[in-house]
């Protein structure tokens, strides 16, 4: 375990279903991070939060809505979902924003949008 | 604005033998480094990473990586191979300003395959 817990791991949902991505880190970590992974193309940086502001946002869709309630939590709400949305979802954090501290990533939660 | 490029989308070496995965990068200025490895159904673990200090930095599981700014480049190097190397890595660059300070670029990733 690298002490960043993504669940569930595996997430099935239709193109009508609302879900969460849950994101957990208790490494004393400021920064937050989720990524999107899909098959042939680089990781995505999709949205930053630091000390639980949001700092950055990557042209990400409105069906993907981030949530930080405390510097320990990260989550991403799900709704009305496309087959294209299927990847990989990868969480990570870092001491603060900014990538000369190193990210830590957890497993990931691998989706599939039927 | 910075990039990174990985030469090899895939690698293949037998048990035993060297490990060279290359990698290069563009930043406008001077750039952190990185290299992590996927395996199978996991995420991301860092093995190595640079920020101006030594040029040859060591990392975990026998890896190491050179940066030549001259070159531009981070390969990822270890002497020999193990099964348990078989895995995805991806070499990352961050500038150390502009605008994209902070902020990491992932290369496309190489696979490594470990023949016995």
């Amino acid at each position: 375990e690298t002490g960043v817990t993504q669940t569930p791991r595996h997430l099935v949902m239709g193109m009508t279903n609302k879900k969460s991505l849950k994101c957990e880190q208790h490494l004393g970590h400021n920064a937050m991070y989720w990524y999107k992974q899909s098959a042939k193309k680089p990781l995505e940086l999709m949205f930053v939060y630091n000390f639980k502001e949001q700092t950055e946002n990557n042209s990400v869709p409105s069906r993907f809505s981030p949530e930080c309630p405390n510097s320990s939590h990260l989550f991403l709400h799900l709704h009305t979902l496309q087959p294209e949305d299927s990847a990989l979802y990868l969480c990570a954090s870092s001491q603060e924003q900014g990538a000369v501290y190193g990210y830590t990533f957890g497993s990931g939660t691998r989706l599939t949008v039927v | 604005a910075q990039s990174v490029t990985q030469l090899d989308s895939h690698v293949s070496v037998s048990e035993g033998t060297p490990v060279l995965l290359r990698c290069n990068y563009s930043s406008s200025y001077s750039p952190s480094l990185f290299w992590y490895v996927q395996h199978p159904n996991k995420g991301l673990q860092l093995l190595l990473k640079y920020t101006s200090a030594a040029t040859l930095v060591k990392g975990i599981n026998g890896f190491e990586a050179e940066f030549k700014k001259s070159e531009t480049s981070f390969h990822l190097t270890k002497p020999s191979a193990h099964m348990s190397d078989a895995a995805e890595y991806f070499c990352v660059v961050s500038d150390g300003g502009g605008t994209s300070y902070g902020k990491l670029t992932f290369g496309q990733g190489t696979i490594l395959t470990v023949h016995p």
